[in-house]
């Protein structure tokens, strides 16, 4: 079936340094894509979110890009800080509703 | 209040026995969502409201489970003769409405059933 999949489980990363994480997503038919983040023991945290009629958007130290094109999602965090350590979801959505999240990609980061 | 409320955010529940979460969305909240988490997963969508309306049960695992949201305000989600696989947190999430609006997790329920 489609789902909406993360590159790698795992990502490890020097404080200071830039984060990329990336997304799969197989639906053509999605177009409201978004970005969480889960610290242990809470709830997702929305980070940001995409339509489908854009490819760039940015936020606070977040940066979200979208290529409809091979399917492909991605986050960058610009100047990692320890505070960013957390499990990151892509989730998709074709009716702004019921979201459909990947596996999540654990992000560490190293002092 | 300022986000999603949920409780109780433990459970242990003996199998077979019934259970019952709270949720109070962000007051104003127009649609409500429930979605349950396995360990080492992402949330899976279960049910979906606009005010009281229960526009979408499909994710609903079995006639076990049971949601409702009889005032447009505060929902509850029951799980009726609990079984292990049940075993979840189970996060509720609001948003404004349903079209592109961001949606808020509240912190989540977890459930063990033993």
């Amino acid at each position: 079936g489609e789902s909406v999949g993360l590159h790698l489980p795992t990502l490890s990363v020097q404080e200071g340094d830039n984060s990329i994480i990336n997304c799969a997503y197989s639906n053509s038919a999605s177009d409201y894509f978004i970005w969480y983040k889960q610290e242990s023991g809470k709830g997702p945290q929305f980070i940001i979110d995409i339509r489908s009629n854009m490819d760039k958007r940015q936020g606070q130290r977040v940066t979200v890009l979208l290529n409809k094109t091979v399917k492909h999602l991605s986050l960058q965090i610009a100047a990692t800080q320890p505070g960013d350590s957390a499990v990151y979801f892509c989730a998709e959505s074709r009716n702004d509703y019921k979201l459909s999240f990947g596996a999540g990609t654990t992000v560490t980061v190293r002092a | 209040g300022a986000g999603v409320s949920q409780s109780p955010r433990y459970k242990v529940a003996k199998r077979g026995q019934d259970v019952a979460l709270r949720c109070d969305p962000i007051s104003g909240h127009v649609s409500l969502f429930w979605y349950q988490q396995a360990l080492g997963q992402g949330p899976e969508f279960l049910t979906y409201f606009q005010n009281e309306a229960q526009l979408d049960k499909s994710g609903l695992p079995s006639d076990r489970f049971f949601a409702e949201r009889p005032e447009g305000s505060v929902s509850t989600l029951k799980i009726q003769r609990t079984q292990q696989e049940d075993s979840a947190v189970y996060l509720c999430a609001s948003s404004l409405v349903g079209g592109g609006n961001t949606i808020y997790f509240g912190e989540g329920s977890w459930l063990t059933v033993v």
